[in-house]
């Protein structure tokens, strides 16, 4: 079975501090996909990144960035001088292709909050 | 391209009431997902529709259901509601083939 561990709840910070979001997961499958979404107040889930199990290239876009290391089932997430628009949930999820669709397991998120 | 489409944003009904949330995907994507989201048990997966069948369904009772249009639009219904209902339904659709899903604004349902 799959499962996706956010072991922070909420996470503060103040305003251009550097902050990372922890994910550990759990597969017996050797093809699967991990995932970012960031879920502001407005509800809607907004999809950041995909990897796949065999992409363990670190990858950076603008401000965030995402570290997957495969030999400590770990996909974490870093957002360098944090704004307070970055102020949101946060969610892993990991999925594989059975049953001929990919259908995400959520971690429990982890609450951002930036001060000014 | 517009976005996911949830109607309506908010509702409130009364135990015992039933209730049908409606999704309309991105234009071209042909699943579509749906999701519970409780404080208590953070993000369920409710059932996915595909080409107007259910291809996957979660952990759920027998009231929640869903059906699929041939324009790929879907509607949720929750017979019988109980107050362990209340939530925000959340409604994603992706692409054949694709994995990462693209999610609507949710509709805040609440039980009185």
């Amino acid at each position: 079975a799959q499962k996706v561990t956010q072991a922070q709840t909420e996470i503060s910070v103040v305003e251009k501090e550097d902050v990372t979001l922890d994910c550990v997961y759990e597969t017996r499958d050797t093809t699967y996909y991990l995932f970012w979404y960031k879920q502001p107040p407005s509800g809607e889930l907004v999809f950041l990144i995909r990897r796949n199990s065999f992409d363990e290239q670190n990858e950076i876009s603008g401000r965030y960035s995402w570290n997957f290391q495969k030999s400590t089932s770990s996909f974490n997430f870093t957002i360098t001088a944090s704004q307070v628009v970055d102020s949101a949930v946060y969610f892993c999820a990991l999925s594989d292709a059975s049953g001929g669709s990919y259908i995400p397991t959520f971690g429990r998120g982890t609450s951002l909050i930036v001060h000014p | 391209k517009a976005g996911v489409t949830q109607t309506p944003r908010y509702l409130i009904k009364t135990r015992g009431q039933q209730v049908t949330l409606s999704c309309s995907p991105i234009s071209g994507h042909r699943s579509v997902s749906w999701y519970q989201q409780t404080p208590g048990q953070g993000l369920q997966f409710l059932f996915e529709y595909f080409s107007e069948t259910q291809r996957n369904k979660g952990n759920f009772p027998g009231r929640f259901s869903g059906r699929q249009f041939s324009n790929s639009r879907s509607e949720m219904n929750v017979s019988t509601l109980e107050l362990g209902d209340s939530a925000l339904y959340l409604c994603a659709s992706s692409l054949e083939g694709r994995t990462e899903a693209f999610f609507g604004q949710g509709t805040r349902l609440t039980v009185v």
